[in-house]
């Protein structure tokens, strides 16, 4: 079974801070993807990630940076908090190489920004 | 254009019950359709999905419904058990810079009362 696995369950941090968000997957997936999900807006795609080093942009990168030096961890960095950062954020990994590959979720890590 | 628009935003159905689930797109690129269902604290997990050839698929108690040219797609549980209470995310796929991502709804919160 596909495991991801996010460090944090729950972060506390002050506004300005730099952040960082670890996720780990063990089944050798290329592709992850960091999600943030508020209340009433569902899931949103931040960065995504087709191979190591490589990095994308999704619908709402402001504010967000990426890593991915190795195959099984991405991490999301939020270079200054601020409090309109306060989430859940998701982390995500998939097989690559077909349409219907499904995305294996973490179970989250709820941030909150003071 | 990314959209994917889905309703109610929430839905309380008795045991027993048939609960639906509305989604709509513009996007005609569009070209594969999962529901993703969630249980507090946890992350989303792949229900069950379709693809836009076919106008319906079934497993178990769970059934997409598909209509391609009203650009709209369904969940619907029958018999509808509290174990099923959760939140549910349609979603769709798209190539963005050539790569495979999904685009979620907002989300449905389901409350199955005993």
């Amino acid at each position: 079974d596909v495991k991801v696995t996010q460090s944090s369950r729950y972060l506390v941090k002050r506004t300005g801070e730099k952040v960082f968000l670890e996720c780990v997957q063990d089944m050798d997936h290329e592709n992850m993807f960091w999600y943030r999900q508020d209340p009433g807006l569902g899931l949103r795609l931040i960065y995504f990630s087709y191979d190591v080093k490589m990095k994308e942009k999704g619908d709402i990168p402001e504010g967000y940076s990426v890593s991915r030096e190795k195959k099984e961890r991405f991490s999301l960095i939020l270079e200054s908090a601020s409090t309109n950062q306060t989430s859940m954020y998701l982390c995500a990994s998939r097989l690559s190489g077909s349409y219907n590959s499904p995305l294996h979720f973490g179970n989250g890590t709820r941030l909150t920004v003071t | 254009q990314q959209q994917v628009k889905q309703s109610p935003q929430s839905l309380i159905v008795q045991k027993g019950g048939i609960s639906i689930i509305n989604c709509a797109y513009e996007n005609t690129a569009f070209d594969y359709f999962p529901w993703y269902q969630q249980f507090p604290g946890k992350g989303p997990a792949l229900l069950i999905a379709i693809r836009p050839d076919v106008s319906e698929k079934k497993e178990g108690r769970f059934t997409i419904s598909f209509n391609k040219s009203a650009k709209q797609f369904s969940l619907h549980i029958m018999d509808s058990q509290p174990g099923d209470s959760a939140t549910y995310f349609c979603a769709a796929r798209t190539s963005r810079s050539g790569y495979s991502t999904l685009t979620f709804g907002k989300g449905t919160m389901l409350l199955v009362s005993p």
